[in-house]
């Protein structure tokens, strides 16, 4: 059964940093390309970024590009998210999803990043 | 302008049909794009739907009952998901979501109320 787990969200005051983490176990991670998307409180889905099977090709939504940094391990199965200078505009539930062909097919549950004072 | 637009919300009738469409920016053609569909209830991630580029070129989610399918409306240059057999179990958030210069895009949404 694919899973995906994120952990990492939290509160952290405008400016500061954080690292989310997503866990992924009952695929093989590295056949994959990954995403991370967004969804503010009571707002719609924003994707964020997402990177290739090997990790050499990224892509990023203008709003976070030169800020947010994804990375993978695919020896651990894992998939990254690091935000720096971060926002009140970057609250929201961030979830990772895996790629099939073109669509996110499998998503985790969600991990909540609060930026506040 | 949105890349992608969605009507905020849409009610229709248990047993009835609804046609929820996604429209794409002037000058970015319908034709070209591959449209992905996810549905939403609350407190739930987003699960895929489908597929429509055209069709030859569809897929259908794991699962995902054959009453939901998409099409395309290239007069309005929109794609489409048509929900047939309306039930209260479809009540939920939907969105629309496409690949555009390297980046994926999803419109805001529509809330679907069976009622």
């Amino acid at each position: 059964e694919v899973q995906l787990v994120e952990s990492g969200g939290g509160l952290v005051q405008p400016g500061g940093s954080l690292r989310l983490s997503c866990a992924a176990s009952g695929f093989t991670f590295s056949n994959n390309w990954m995403s991370w998307v967004r969804q503010a409180p009571g707002k719609g889905l924003e994707w964020v970024a997402n990177i290739r099977q090997d990790g050499n090709d990224k892509y990023y939504v203008d709003s976070v590009r030169g800020r947010f940094t994804i990375s993978r391990d695919n020896a651990k199965s894992s998939l990254y998210l690091q935000m720096n200078s971060l926002r009140a505009e970057d609250t929201a539930v961030y979830y990772c999803a895996r790629h099939a062909s073109g669509e996110l097919d499998y998503w985790g549950r969600g991990t909540l990043v609060t930026v506040s004072s | 302008q949105a890349v992608l637009t969605q009507p905020s919300s849409l009610s229709a009738s248990p047993g009835a049909s609804a046609s929820l469409t996604c429209t794409l920016r002037s000058g970015i053609n319908v034709g070209t794009y591959t449209i992905y569909w996810y549905q939403q209830k609350p407190g739930s991630p987003p699960q895929y739907l489908l597929n429509y580029k055209s069709d030859s070129e569809r897929h259908q989610g794991s699962g995902v009952p054959s009453r939901f399918s998409g099409s395309k409306d290239a007069s309005a240059n929109a794609g489409i998901l048509l929900i047939s057999g309306l039930q209260s179990e479809d009540e939920a958030d939907y969105y629309c979501m496409i690949c555009h210069s390297s980046a994926w895009v999803f419109g805001g949404g529509t809330k679907l109320t069976v009622l």
